[in-house]
């Protein structure tokens, strides 16, 4: 019963650094996005999937770069860290069963990602 | 494009008292509305989601919301406030059909005084 599991749950980076944030989710679900959320506001979309080899590009892509290979996974890759991306993400997914209702999204718990 | 406003980004209540949050939609449509509660460094859970089947919608943990096209409301309410109802609320759109994803306010922090 995992659900969409998001690792590492902290992490610090120094300026210029690289990484990348994992998400996996056993749902089979075709969707899966990637938020932000920076303090006192609502989080922002960065990428978003519809299916194994299909991405796009959210509100906020800059700075980010994402794949999808596999339906479970989407992980988000960060090439040169900068301060400004400092922030908490998350990722999410939902399915591709229900065309016309508000299936909601399933999150994960989230990465704290400082850039100092 | 859509989009949600969320009305005070503090609301303190006390125990047992009426828990009103405020969420105000832009659309032109009938869209897809949700609330979400957030609990310290966890994930978003999904509180209610809105049918057009029914305007009052109720959630889990005794709270519910009302669909109000007239106001362009879904407003988001419990008449009783328990103290671990202190978290952060998030009213969601979404967007569009194509990509489904959501649109957030910009949050609600509920804190609940004994």
């Amino acid at each position: 019963n995992a659900g969409v599991t998001q690792t590492p749950k902290f992490r610090i980076l120094k300026i210029g650094q690289s990484m990348t944030l994992q998400c996996t989710q056993d749902m089979n679900h075709n969707y899966m996005y990637w938020y932000r959320q920076d303090p006192g506001m609502g989080l922002k979309l960065i990428y978003y999937s519809v299916g194994a080899g299909i991405t796009d590009k959210g509100e906020v892509p800059n700075g980010y770069n994402v794949s999808r290979s596999t339906t479970e996974d989407f992980p988000l890759r960060l090439e040169l860290a900068a301060p400004s991306q400092t922030s908490v993400y998350f990722c999410a997914s939902s399915s591709i069963r229900d065309s016309y209702s508000n299936q909601p999204q399933h999150f994960g718990d989230g990465t704290r990602l400082s850039i100092l | 494009a859509q989009s949600v406003t969320q009305l005070g980004s503090h609301v303190s209540v006390s125990e047992g008292a009426l828990v009103l949050l405020r969420c105000n939609y832009s659309s032109s449509v009938p869209p897809y509305l949700f609330w979400y509660v957030q609990y310290p460094n966890q994930g978003l859970q999904l509180l209610l989601k809105y049918t057009s089947a029914a305007t009052l919608v109720k959630g889990i943990n005794g709270f519910e919301a009302e669909f109000k096209k007239s106001e362009t409301s879904f407003h988001l309410t419990k008449p009783s406030a328990h103290m671990s109802d202190a978290a952060e609320y998030f009213c969601a759109v979404r967007r569009d059909m194509g990509r489904r994803a959501l649109t957030f306010g910009s949050g609600t922090r509920l804190q609940v005084q004994p």
